[in-house]
């Protein structure tokens, strides 16, 4: 069975700080993994993916994650928060063999103060 | 068409109605999801289809809820007997299967059903 846990239901930073959101999976095959994001009252959008390609991944708006099979963690990062980052960030899972389904973890509110 | 299409965007029932909410997914996407997000909660999944295999209904709340995609393209999901607990934003969301795996999923803006 595949799941994915996303360790902080809240994230709190100044603008112009680091942002780290954490996300830790299970998965007994390859995973792919994903970033959304979700801004108020806005559909989902793709942050970023993981596909056993490069470790280290670039998405949109600055944001990156790593991909650490030993760890098995893919947490997402950005150097300098903007205001406009604020949001709902998922991490999710899925996995080559059995279903596919995409799993989503209970997700990330990013505050971002002045 | 150009992204995953879901209608109605809003729907208004009584309780003890029945609802049908509907998904166009990409075209050529094997694979379509059903979540459910109710006020301030994440994503709740209720069925996956893929291509022709059976589909994963493990996510489905009570046997009020059905989904089926036709032709492996437009599905429908079905509440019948509505209940307020019902009350959610319904997402849909498919993606293209390449190499036996599943790529990102791109979602629709999602259905507002709201039971009173």
């Amino acid at each position: 069975a595949q799941s994915v846990t996303q360790l902080d239901s809240h994230v709190s930073v100044s603008e112009g700080t680091p942002v780290l959101l954490r996300c830790n999976y299970s998965s007994s095959y390859s995973p792919s993994l994903f970033w959304y994001v979700q801004h108020p009252n806005k559909g989902l959008q793709l942050l970023l993916k993981y596909t056993s390609a490069a470790t280290l991944v670039k998405g949109i708006n600055g944001f990156e994650a790593e991909f650490k099979k030993s760890e098995t963690s893919f947490h997402l990062t950005k150097p300098s928060a903007h205001m406009s980052d604020a949001a709902e960030y998922f991490c999710v899972v899925t996995f080559t063999g059995g279903g596919n389904k995409l799993t989503f973890g209970t997700g990330t509110q990013l505050k971002v103060e002045l | 068409g150009a992204g995953v299409s879901q209608s109605p965007s809003n729907k208004v029932t009584e309780k003890g109605k029945d609802v049908e909410l509907r998904c166009d997914p990409i075209s050529g996407h094997t694979a379509l999801y059903w979540y459910r997000q109710s006020l301030g909660q994440g994503l709740e999944f209720l069925i996956y289809f893929q291509g022709n295999s059976a589909p994963d209904k493990s996510g489905l709340p009570s046997d009020r809820f059905s989904a089926e995609r036709t032709g492996g393209s437009v599905s429908t999901l079905t509440i019948q007997r509505t209940q307020q607990e019902d009350s959610a934003v319904y997402l849909c969301a498919s993606s293209l299967r390449t190499g036996g795996v599943n790529t990102e999923a791109f979602f629709g803006q999602g259905t507002r059903l709201t039971v009173v």
